[in-house]
């Protein structure tokens, strides 16, 4: 069964500053990767996905992510944060094949400082 | 209205009370999930429901019962909780069951459940 850790519960960060969330995933077979972003007092909402090709993918609105398969990673950047990028980051991990469940971290609280 | 709509956004009630939580997609889609969060925790996926159909009892106990009268509608009524029941409630819906890769979840914005 597969697994994902977020290694960071809480990150702040000033306006402006480049912003890296970390996540790790564990899984016998190969992965389809995610991260959905939750804005206060909403659901959570898909921010990016990493099916297949390139390594690196990108959301609309500045995030970005890249699948390392080697060291099982998926970690989400921003080079320039802002205020309304406060919420909590999930990861999350769906086998390929098999039962296809997905699976979430324990999300990662961006607090962003002015 | 667009979306996935939760009713109601905020719940308190005693242990022995009955509530029931209320969610209705407008996206047309198939399947519709109930999810539990915790702080701390990862989300924990309790019931999956494929056109009306459970698919899905992730060992959740007997006083948490889904119901899903149609595509459109999912349920979730509540009788004897516990303090540790305590959580946010999310909804969500996707076209197919599973398939997440090309059919994504979309959220409700949940209900914040609080067991005295």
């Amino acid at each position: 069964a597969q697994s994902v850790t977020q290694l960071d519960s809480q990150v702040p960060v000033f306006e402006e500053a480049p912003v890296e969330l970390r996540c790790n995933y564990s899984s016998s077979v190969s992965v389809y990767l995610f991260w959905y972003v939750q804005y206060p007092n909403q659901g959570l909402q898909l921010l990016l996905k990493y099916l297949s090709g390139s390594t690196l993918v990108k959301s609309i609105n500045g995030f970005e992510a890249e699948f390392n398969k080697s060291q099982t990673s998926f970690h989400l950047r921003k080079p320039s944060v802002h205020i309304s990028d406060t919420a909590e980051y999930f990861c999350a991990v769906s086998e390929i094949q098999g039962a296809q469940k997905l699976v979430f971290g324990q999300g990662t609280r961006l607090t962003i400082n002015p | 209205e667009t979306g996935v709509t939760q009713t109601p956004r905020h719940l308190v009630m005693g242990m022995t009370n009955k509530k029931s939580l209320k969610c209705e997609q407008h996206l047309g889609h198939n399947a519709m999930y109930w999810y539990k969060q915790s702080a701390k925790k990862p989300l924990e996926l309790m019931f999956v429901y494929s056109l009306e159909e459970r698919v899905e009892n992730n060992s959740v106990p007997s006083r948490f019962s889904p119901e899903c009268p149609n595509s459109s509608h999912l349920f979730l009524h509540l009788h004897t909780l516990q303090p540790e029941d305590s959580a946010l409630y999310l909804c969500a819906s996707s076209q197919e069951p599973g398939q997440y890769y090309n059919s994504p979840l979309h959220f409700g914005n949940g209900t914040r459940l609080t067991v005295t």
